[in-house]
């Protein structure tokens, strides 16, 4: 298996501008989980899916962030407007169910806004 | 609320010698899981060792260790015999079992730099 891919592996994209970041989970896993990193805020969760559908987004900064999971394979994070202190590097990882132990990480998006 | 500390932020070691990473955790919950996980600087999220609060047993995957001490809430990572391919920053997270749904709660991390 291929893991979980994330894309694009890196981001650069100006104050203002839409961003959307890319994942496909592990075939056959059924929960989705997107993190955030950043220097000061460390590793957080901001939103996980079970069965293509958000269970818990209370870690969603505001509304400009918004993650979609139209089907089992595929999953988005959109960031609009896109700001400076969206500056991380986005995770998405992914569980063989909502009860699982184990999670898989891709290998990240950092994403700098300018 | 659940909570991890990491209280060594950055810590280093000779090639060949051991290294303990501390981290304590706090919960009122009785099961749950506890990981340590390793970030290259390729950035990529390595599971190193995982532990069931519910088994006594301190897990072991070679050269790393665990000393699990629930009463303590302490969770500590003992890297016997460093390798310089251990320079990493190291993660210590804590996963409940009622209900989180496989939310990982992360430590701050501890960077360790493992010297020729």
């Amino acid at each position: 298996d291929a893991g979980v891919i994330q894309s694009p592996r890196h981001e650069v994209t100006e104050m203002g501008q839409e961003v959307t970041l890319r994942c496909k989970p592990i075939s056959g896993h059924n929960s989705l989980f997107w993190y955030r990193q950043t220097m000061m805020r460390g590793l957080e969760l901001l939103i996980y899916f079970n069965n293509n559908v958000p269970i818990d987004d209370s870690g969603m900064p505001e509304d400009r962030f918004s993650a979609k999971m139209p089907n089992a394979s595929f999953s988005t994070l959109k960031i609009q407007p896109s700001e400076p202190r969206d500056s991380a590097v986005y995770f998405c990882a992914s569980s063989p169910s909502e009860l699982s132990e184990k999670l898989f990480f891709g290998s990240g998006t950092q994403l700098s806004v300018l | 609320a659940q909570t991890v500390t990491q209280s060594q932020p950055e810590m280093s070691v000779q090639e060949a010698e051991t290294v303990t990473l501390s981290c304590t955790y706090d919960t009122s919950e009785n099961n749950y899981y506890l990981f340590w996980y390793k970030q290259p600087p390729s950035r990529q999220m390595i599971l190193v060792i995982r532990q069931e609060a519910y088994k006594q047993q301190n897990a072991t995957e070679n050269r790393f260790s665990v000393n699990f001490q629930k009463a303590a809430k302490s969770f500590s990572l003992k890297i016997s015999d460093s390798q310089l391919g251990d320079t990493a920053m190291y993660f210590c997270a804590f996963m409940g079992t009622y209900n989180q749904g496989g939310k990982l709660i992360f430590g701050q991390g501890t960077e360790l730099s493992v010297k020729p």
